[in-house]
């Protein structure tokens, strides 16, 4: 089956410090790996997604990750600030197809970002 | 745009209760989806639809039914409710079409059955 999981519950990091997420995934098949990011009461808000024929997606002050080789996706955030702090998923989309709405998640990984 | 747009934010029901979570979308998006949280958890499929007419189920869907009679509405109905079923309800939905992985969530329905 597929799965898609998150090596540490937590993160803790300085403020104005790179943060890195880590996240594993299992389906080889998949379209777009997603991160992300769930403040606390709210629903979960789009970072950024990369396509699996990429290996590096650049935003504002994040940068995704994408290991092929070893199944294996990250997250930077340059310059963490207090307002990164939340929860970070990663997401893929199932059984290869971006087309059906079917996007699994991982289970999460809290950041936090301190002063 | 009002976006995805999730009522009621609050319930608390009886074990044996139904109730339906409503969720509408005024963005035209094709695909709308139901997911559920449960604390320290990442997000769980419940069902999901392609389009109007068009349902399938997800990772999670006993105890759930759908329907998708119009573009913009996604109902999620609880026939009989049971305590598993407490948790944050999430609908989410997105263009067919795109080069973007996105979907658009609302803000939650926190649901306790008792």
């Amino acid at each position: 089956g597929e799965s898609v999981g998150l090596h540490l519950p937590t993160l803790s990091v300085q403020e104005g410090d790179n943060s890195i997420i880590n996240c594993a995934y299992s389906n080889s098949a998949s379209d777009y790996f997603i991160w992300y990011k769930q403040e606390s009461g709210k629903g979960p808000q789009f970072i950024i997604d990369i396509r699996s024929n990429m290996d590096k997606r650049q935003g504002q002050r994040v940068t995704v990750l994408l290991n092929k080789t070893v199944k294996h996706l990250s997250l930077q955030i340059a310059a963490t600030q207090p307002g990164d702090s939340a929860v970070y998923f990663c997401a893929e989309w199932g059984h290869g197809s971006s087309n059906t709405g079917k996007l699994i998640f991982g289970q999460g990984t809290t950041l936090q970002v301190k002063p | 745009n009002a976006g995805v747009t999730q009522t009621p934010k609050f319930q608390v029901l009886k074990t044996g209760q139904s109730m339906t979570l409503q969720c509408a979308q005024d963005m035209n998006h094709e695909y709308m989806s139901w997911y559920r949280q449960d604390p320290g958890m990442g997000l769980r499929l419940i069902h999901y639809s392609v389009g109007a007419g068009i349902t399938d189920q997800g990772e999670v869907p006993n105890g759930y039914n759908v329907s998708r009679s119009t573009t913009e509405d996604f109902p999620l109905r609880l026939l009989s409710a049971a305590p598993s079923q407490t948790s944050v309800y999430f609908c989410a939905s997105r263009p067919r079409t795109g080069n973007t992985g996105e979907l658009f969530f609302g803000e939650g329905s926190r649901l306790t059955v008792l």
